[in-house]
């Protein structure tokens, strides 16, 4: 198993440009998780994922949009960035409610 | 909100000496979790506590989760230069849908 996979590992936008961070699993797993980590902080919850079809808004939502089409893919849209995205964002999957959850690599976006 | 403190926010050891985080939250806690992240790295699950006053052991680590399931602590015994990283605990509710983070501890080791 890959486990939880991300792209691209890096990144550079110019202010008001768009991308989408992508995000696959191959765990099965129904919960799955968007978080973005400013250097030398915690974790802030952006989207999380209880199944396909559904999403719900986390702690720092705003400026980001998701979809969940389908149990393994958990895109995260960014629109208009903006210097205040610059951070390094995970995407996470966890089996069931309770359970410990299993990390991506992470993406490195910069906006400049 | 849910929200989950964690201290100390730094902290510097020689190697051979050991190192303690601790970790609380604003409201009682169904489970709670602990991961590591090496520098440049992604966080890394190693253990999780469920019940009140429960004690586990990882080699040098132990764990602890208090009598209210409300705070955490990590203890490394006799660090070595491979425990350097940003511990992290977190805390799921009565939902179980959520981990919420504390901020973590970030911890170096001289050798």
């Amino acid at each position: 198993n890959a486990g939880v996979t991300q792209t691209p590992k890096f990144r550079i936008l110019k202010i008001g440009q768009s991308m989408t961070l992508q995000c696959t699993q191959d765990m099965n797993h129904n919960y799955m998780y968007w978080y973005r980590q400013d250097p030398g902080m915690g974790l802030k919850l952006i989207y999380y994922s209880v199944g396909a079809g559904i999403t719900d808004k986390g702690e720092v939502p705003n400026g980001y949009n998701v979809s969940r089409s389908t149990t393994e893919d958990f895109p995260l849209r960014l629109e208009l960035a903006a210097p205040s995205q610059t951070s390094v964002y995970f995407c996470a999957s966890m089996g069931g409610q309770g359970y410990e959850q299993y990390f991506g690599p992470g993406t490195r976006l910069t906006v400049t | 909100g849910q929200q989950v403190m964690q201290i100390p926010q730094y902290q510097h050891v020689q190697e051979g000496e050991d190192f303690t985080t601790y970790c609380n939250s604003s409201t009682t806690l169904s489970n709670i979790q602990w991961y590591k992240q090496r520098p440049g790295g992604h966080p890394v699950f190693l253990i999780q506590l469920v019940k009140s006053g429960e004690v586990k052991k990882q080699k040098r680590l132990t764990f602890q989760f208090g009598e209210a399931k409300k705070n955490s602590s990590l203890h490394i015994t006799a660090t070595q230069t491979t425990d350097v990283g940003t511990y992290f605990c977190a805390g799921h509710g009565t939902s179980g849908s959520r981990l919420t983070f504390g901020e973590g501890t970030q911890l170096t080791v001289n050798p």
